[in-house]
């Protein structure tokens, strides 16, 4: 079993939608758990970081960590042309084991 | 890219010809790290230093050396390149605490033919 698993995709919704994101992880000592974007032909840029359960809110996107399930997620309400980007998580344990983990990533195309 | 650069950004090469990217930050992190993306792959960590001289393997590190002689630069070398390490290859940078999120550098693009 992969330590991170996530749903490649593709994903393909109308403008204005709301999007749901996904990761399962195998890991219980994963603690501190992100979201990167990354354009076509662009690094990875965070988006959001969240440390244990709970959600975390940044205006459209909210962020969720349910470690009891092993299962994290991303929505994005009122879904942009401009949020058209692959979705990558990322966990890691914290303290002194700093390395991330990555999901593999979601293809997200919003449609106009 | 949170004041990180790469060079070059794009490179085709032959095989059996010694590569090194360069990574270059300007925010005085202490970690850096190389990784490369592949489809299917994902992002695969290469190899991370931990402080100046400090450095130490990832998951895909056969093939590839590091070297990092200041705080700034993190040099990743293709020793003697194959069509396999064809890919984009990322460097990321984070702080001293084990919490600290990695910040990504904008790709370099290696063709080996």
């Amino acid at each position: 079993q992969k330590e991170v698993e996530q749903d490649p995709g593709p994903l393909s919704v109308p403008e204005g939608a709301i999007v749901s994101l996904n990761c399962t992880y195998s890991n219980s000592a994963f603690q501190y758990f992100m979201w990167y974007r990354q354009y076509s032909r662009k690094g990875p840029e965070l988006l959001m970081y969240t440390y244990s359960s709970g959600n975390k809110e940044d205006g459209r996107f909210t962020a969720q960590v349910d470690k009891s399930s092993k299962y994290i997620s991303l929505f994005i309400r009122d879904s942009q042309p401009s949020d058209s980007a692959t979705y990558l998580c990322a966990m890691t344990q914290g303290g002194s084991n700093y390395k991330l983990t990555f999901g593999k990533g979601t293809l997200l195309t919003v449609n106009p | 890219d949170a004041g990180i650069t790469q060079s070059p950004r794009h490179k085709v090469t032959e095989t059996g010809t010694p590569v090194t990217l360069r990574c270059h930050q300007t925010e005085n992190h202490r970690y850096m790290y190389w990784y490369r993306q592949d489809p299917g792959h994902g992002l695969r960590l290469i190899h991370y230093s931990y402080g100046v001289k400090d450095t130490d393997k990832g998951e895909v590190s056969d093939g590839y050396s590091v070297s990092r002689s200041k705080t700034e630069d993190f040099l990743l070398t293709l020793e003697s390149a194959t069509s396999s390490q064809t890919s984009v290859y990322f460097c990321a940078i984070s702080g001293d605490r084990g919490t600290d999120t990695q910040y990504f550098g904008p790709g370099t693009r290696l063709t080996v033919l």
